[in-house]
Parts: structure tokens; C-alpha cells; sequence
């Protein structure tokens, strides 16, 4: 079955500086690739997916690549601020959507101000 | 619109006695998860509904957890008897079917003593 790595497991930045979380898996089928943010406390909330059809998505400060060949997709954040201090996970499918999801163990980002 | 609703927040228990966990889907959402996340883990995959069949039970542990989604609408969790080792976060998600995008609720986080 699909087995998802994320790198690093925590991450600490300056305000204002850029993050970036890695994520490879497994499975060549896959084609769906969502990413995740977790606040403490709350369920995890979905901040941008991609498709296999697509090498790149950007909204606003938040864009995820996506490296079939490779099988790797990563999240880059820009300019952060604190409030996106939080969990990030990362998942595959290799339905068309969250079907059959498999998360990352996520990512701990710190912004320091 | 309202998002993924479940309740209770929190479930304290002692060990070998049953439980149960309810979730209402956003409205027009056919496909509902239920997911388990471990302390410092990303989630794993329970249980798939599509409308009120069950479509993806394959890591459910049957000999103590069961499900039912009866009106395709509602679901409830259930476990019975629960153990130590089932104290976690249990999260509900819907997506409009199983090729889109999924929606989390804030999840019950399960405290067994």
C-alpha cells in the first residue's frame, strides 16, 4: 500500500521568512495530493491539494509542488507570520480524491517573531 | 454553510466499558470518514461511507469497533469494550463524493482510564 514520508518532522523560521515541508511516497498510482493544517485542538483543515495533471499550484502565500518522477511534492509558505504556527500534514490518494487518503506524520512549524 | 459537526468533544471512560461518537456531515456531502489520529501522528483511515454502504472498512478492528451511517446522512462510531490503547483523537470528514476534496470536523478526543 501507499506510504507517505514528511521531512522535516519540526521547523522553526523567522517571522517573515520562508517554509518549506518535503513529502515523497510510494505508490506511482497516486494522483491526488492535499496538505493539511492542524491547530491545536481543532481537526485538520485543508489549505491546498494538487493533481497529478498539475506541476504546480500557488493561492496567495501558500504553493505546493508536485515531482511525479520522482515521486515528491513539497508545500512552500512565504512571508510567514505567526499565525501559521501550527501541524502540517501532507497526504496521497491514489483515487481521483480523499478516497484513499494516507497522511504524512506532519510537520511542527514555529514562526518566531 | 456549516462544516463537519461531532460530538462530544471529549470522552473520559474506564477500560472495558463501551462508547460511542457521532458526526453530521456538511449537507450534500455522500462520502463520510471516520479517521484515528494518534498523539503526534497524522491520521489513519477507519471507515469509508458512500451515502449509507460502506465501501472501505479494511482497517477497522472488527472485534471491537462498528460503525453505521443508517440514513446516509448521520454516522456514529462506536467501541465497545474500549482498551487503554484506543485513547486518541477520532475524526470525522465528508467530501461531496469520493473524488473530491475532504472536510474535517474538530474530532472527539477519546481519553480511556
Amino acid at each position: 500500500g501507499e506510504n507517505v514520508e514528511q521531512h522535516p518532522s519540526t521547523l522553526s523560521v523567522q517571522e517573515g521568512d520562508s517554509a518549506v515541508i518535503k513529502c515523497t511516497y510510494s505508490d506511482s498510482a497516486s494522483n491526488y495530493f492535499p496538505w493539511y493544517k492542524q491547530e491545536l485542538g481543532k481537526g485538520p483543515q485543508l489549505i491546498i491539494d494538487i493533481r497529478s495533471n498539475v506541476g504546480e499550484k500557488k493561492d496567495q502565500r501558500i504553493a505546493v509542488t508536485l515531482n511525479k518522477t520522482a515521486k515528491h511534492f513539497s508545500l512552500h509558505i512565504t512571508e510567514t507570520q505567526p499565525e501559521d504556527s501550527a501541524v502540517y500534514f501532507c497526504a496521497a490518494s491514489n483515487g481521483q480524491g480523499a478516497q484513499k487518503l494516507v497522511f504524512g506524520q506532519g510537520t511542527r512549524l514555529t514562526i518566531n517573531p | 454553510e456549516a462544516g463537519v459537526v461531532q460530538s462530544p468533544r471529549y470522552k473520559i471512560i474506564e477500560k472495558k466499558q463501551p462508547v460511542a461518537f457521532w458526526c453530521n456531515p456538511i449537507s450534500g456531502h455522500n462520502t463520510l470518514y471516520w479517521y484515528l489520529q494518534n498523539l503526534g501522528q497524522g491520521p489513519e483511515l477507519l471507515i469509508r461511507y458512500e451515502n449509507e454502504e460502506a465501501v472501505d472498512d479494511s482497517q477497522l478492528p472488527k472485534d471491537r469497533f462498528s460503525a453505521e451511517r443508517l440514513k446516509g446522512v448521520d454516522s456514529t462510531l462506536k467501541i465497545q469494550p474500549a482498551e487503554l490503547g484506543d485513547s486518541a483523537v477520532y475524526l470525522c470528514a465528508s467530501s461531496r463524493d469520493g473524488n473530491t476534496e475532504a472536510f474535517f470536523g474538530q474530532g472527539t478526543r477519546l481519553t480511556v482510564v
